[in-house]
Order: C-alpha cells, then structure tokens, then sequence
C-alpha cells in the first residue's frame, strides 16, 4: 500500500519560534491533509489542499501541496503553548471510499 | 451536535475476553470508518462501512469484526483479545458527496488487553 514519510518525528522549540514539518509519499494522492491531536483526543482537521501546487492558510498555519502530488508540507509561525501536539499529515485518492492514508505523525513540544 | 460519539473511553481486558466498542455519529454522514493508532505509528485503517448493510475490510482487519445495521452506528467486535490489539481506536464519519470529504473523528477509546 501507500505510505507516506512524516518528519521530523519530534520538535523542541521555544515559543514564538516558526516549525516547519513535511510530508512526502512513494506514489500521487488527489488530495492532502493535515490534523493535530490534542492529548486524549481525536485527530482535528487543521487544512485540506486539493490541488497540486495549492498553498492554503489558517490562522498561523500555511500548508502547501506539492506539484509532483506526492509531498505536503505545514508551516506554524510565531508558536504559543497551545500547539503542543501530534500533527499527521493523511493522503486520499478519489475513487478510495475518502479513506486516509496517515504519516506517522510529528510531535511538537513548545517551551513557554 | 454531539458529532461522533465513542464509547467507553478506557477499557482493560483480558487475554481472550470479548468486547465490542460503540461509535455512534449524529451527522447523518455515509461513511463511516475504524482507525488503531500505535504509539509512534500514525492510524492504520481497521474496516470501513459506505452505507448501512456494507462494510469492507481496511488494511489491518484481523481479529476484529463490524456491523452497519443503522447509519448512525457502527461497532467494532473483538472476539479473542489478544495483547497485539493494545492500542486506542478511533471511529471517523464524513458525507462522501463530493469528490474530496473531510473525516471527522471521535476521541478514541484506549483498550489495554493483559
């Protein structure tokens, strides 16, 4: 099956710092996602790209779909305490039922 | 709007135990699906259901069972736990009336099986 390559696997980083994570995969997906899971919660969708080469914001969050469709990658500017978390990046493909193909996720930690 | 409900949230078994987890979603939405996250290993897809009356077996359906009968519940059965199935399991639900469709998940149910 697909599989996508998450990283880093886990950040350190002093509030207000910017973090950049990505994604990439061994073969296309139609669309990419990214979620945040809060401890002892489920995934929240963050940003949904549906187009190769789409940049898309929310809030303090940029995320991008690369051209070659198989790499995403999410941006975080000026970091606070509340975006610690696990963020997974997830691919679909239409025709796949909107199952997802999730990295394994990259855990931030910000230091007040 | 509840969302996607899942329940018990904690549960400990024992080797061979049965047990089934409940997911119920109030959004009217076709699709519904059960995901197991290990530590460290993102979410693996465990069965998925397009309607009431199908389900269809995911990447890592082994040891587990489901059931549509409804459209807003969706269980998932384990049989014979085993300590291979210690692990916390999502349920996720979405339209599936467009192209693209956003899943959205419950807050997991974390299940230790010893």
């Amino acid at each position: 099956g697909q599989q996508l390559n998450q990283s880093p696997q886990s950040m350190f980083i002093q509030e207000g710092e910017d973090v950049s994570m990505n994604c990439t995969s061994s073969s296309i997906f139609n669309t990419w996602l990214w979620y945040k899971q809060d401890p002892g919660e489920g995934p929240v969708l963050l940003i949904a790209l549906y187009k190769a080469g789409e940049l898309t914001s929310n809030g303090r969050l940029t995320a991008q779909f690369g051209i070659t469709r198989k790499d995403s990658f999410l941006n975080i500017s000026a970091s606070i305490p509340s975006d610690v978390g696990i963020y997974f990046c997830a691919g679909q493909n239409r025709g796949s039922n909107y199952k997802l193909t999730f990295g394994k996720g990259t855990l931030l930690t910000v230091n007040p | 709007n509840a969302g996607v409900t899942q329940t018990p949230k904690f549960r400990i078994l024992k080797i061979g135990q049965s047990m089934t987890l409940q997911c119920t979603q109030d959004m009217n939405h076709n699709y519904m699906y059960w995901y197991r996250q290990d530590p460290g290993m993102g979410l693996k897809l465990i069965y998925y259901s397009v309607g009431a009356g199908i389900t269809d077996k995911g990447e890592v359906p082994n040891g587990y069972n489901v059931s549509r009968s409804t459209t807003e519940d969706f269980p998932l059965r384990l049989e014979l736990a085993a300590p291979s199935q210690t692990s916390v399991y999502f349920c996720a639900s979405t339209f599936g009336t467009t192209t693209n469709e956003k899943l959205f998940f419950g807050s997991g149910t974390q299940l230790s099986v010893l």
